[in-house]
């Protein structure tokens, strides 16, 4: 079963924007990744937020995390076509084994118009 | 090497037919998982290995048989399986609960 949802499921925008995508989870966790995936092959990390920060920034990546809400979005400025790709967050949340795995969000699949 | 690699790259077997996915990775990593994607859909979890033993199957069916023969390889065992089963697979290894390093997948039809 997904951890969460993502929104929005399918974004479209023009090069030069920015792009932001929300991620919402159900269990507590220790941190929060965001993950990307091109044309259906292997997914690649592209940061780790843990659950004692609030912002972390990589590059042109911004994410932030509100564990109180459950929470976490990832801002893409500047963007470029060689963005487009789906993005997914992930985090360890607790199976009905009560162990914990690597489970995705819903993803969003990112267009960016040239 | 922060490799995972898989292969094969595309499979296409029949409904009677065994075949094996395999996943190797030199990181040292000692958990890696097997993941099962539908197009337009999410990684779903399947199975974890942890230092070489399965600690959770998310109730996959028994066609699929996954194996850990030491800490570098991850093997999934195909059998009897469905035109649903289609799908893209994925290894993934991790140390702890860092970041995972994902392999290409193998691309499998089911006819």
């Amino acid at each position: 079963s997904q951890q969460g949802e993502e929104d929005p499921q399918a974004l479209s925008i023009q090069e030069g924007e920015n792009a932001t995508m929300n991620c919402s989870y159900k269990t507590s966790i220790n941190n929060l990744q965001w993950y990307r995936q091109n044309s259906g092959r292997g997914l690649v990390h592209l940061i780790l937020i843990r659950s004692n920060e609030r912002e972390k920034h990589s590059g042109r990546l911004r994410v932030t995390l509100d564990t109180s809400k459950k929470s976490s979005s990832l801002l893409i400025t500047a963007s470029r076509a060689a963005d487009t790709a789906s993005y997914f967050c992930a985090t360890d949340a607790q199976k009905d084994t009560g162990r914990r795995a690597l489970t995705f969000g819903s993803g969003t699949r990112l267009q960016v118009q040239p | 090497d922060t490799e995972v690699t898989q292969t094969p790259k595309h499979l296409v077997m029949g409904m009677t037919n065994k075949k094996s996915l395999k996943c190797e990775q030199h990181m040292g990593h000692r958990a890696m998982y097997w993941y099962k994607q539908k197009a337009k859909k999410p990684p779903e979890l399947m199975f974890v290995y942890s230092y070489e033993k399965l600690s959770i199957n998310e109730s996959v069916p028994s066609r699929f048989s996954p194996e850990c023969p030491n800490s570098s390889l991850l093997n999934l065992h195909l059998h009897a399986l469905q035109p649903e089963d289609s799908a893209l697979y994925l290894c993934a290894s991790r140390l702890g609960n860092t970041e995972a390093f994902f392999g290409q997948g193998t691309r499998l039809t089911v006819v």
